[in-house]
């Protein structure tokens, strides 16, 4: 099956710094690749995916590219807001798992004002 | 916009006592998955169910049943409660389980086995 390593956390930060999570993964075939988010007390929430090699997912000031060379798909935000404190998972889904996310530890992100 | 819904939100049960989480989605999805979180885990697959009628175990399906009662309701039993099954348990949904697919999450059950 697939499998995921996660950058450790926890992650603090001071609002308008620069993030970068890694994430490595090993899967079957040709994985789509996932982040999820979870804020406090809720479940998680797609936060961006890309389906190919070379492509960049995006959203709400986040960003990750899909590099098939590496086997990584790492997320960066330019300038973090005390809002982005939540846990991330990175999460690749291929035919290896029968089509069932795989998600990674989780990394905690803490940003203070 | 419900979206899935899980319930109890909370639970402190005994060793031994048996109880079933209860999830519902009103999104006309198809395929709906039991995912529990432990601390320095990540999310681990229980059972997953991709269509009406069907079912399928997971990474971690050992001391738990399901059923998919219809399209829109999926429940997760622990007919014997043990200390570790305490976790924090999430039921999910998709449209139909293929590979570009996201995933919506509820809120989530925490529960306690003492």
């Amino acid at each position: 099956g697939d499998s995921v390593t996660q950058m450790e956390g926890p992650v603090t930060l001071s609002e308008e710094a620069f993030l970068t999570i890694n994430c490595t993964y090993t899967a079957t075939g040709y994985p789509s690749l996932f982040w999820y988010v979870q804020y406090p007390g809720e479940g998680l929430q797609l936060l961006l995916k890309a389906t190919k090699a070379d492509d960049k997912g995006s959203n709400k000031g986040f960003e990750a590219t899909y590099r098939k060379e590496t086997t990584s798909f790492h997320l960066e935000k330019g300038s973090v807001q005390v809002s982005d404190s939540a846990v991330y998972f990175c999460a690749p889904l291929s035919g290896g798992s029968n089509y069932k996310l795989t998600f990674g530890k989780g990394t905690l992100l803490t940003v203070n004002p | 916009n419900a979206g899935v819904t899980q319930t109890p939100k909370f639970q402190v049960l005994k060793t031994g006592q048996s109880m079933t989480l209860q999830c519902a989605q009103d999104m006309n999805h198809n395929s709906m998955y039991w995912y529990r979180q432990d601390p320095g885990m990540g999310l681990r697959l229980i059972y997953y169910s991709a269509s009406e009628g069907t079912t399928d175990k997971g990474e971690v399906p050992n001391g738990y049943n399901v059923s998919r009662l219809n399209k829109r309701e999926f429940s997760l039993r622990l007919e014997s409660a043990a200390p570790s099954q305490t976790s924090v348990y999430f039921c999910a949904s998709s449209e139909s389980g293929h590979r570009d697919e996201k995933l919506f999450f509820g809120s989530g059950t925490q529960l306690s086995v003492l």
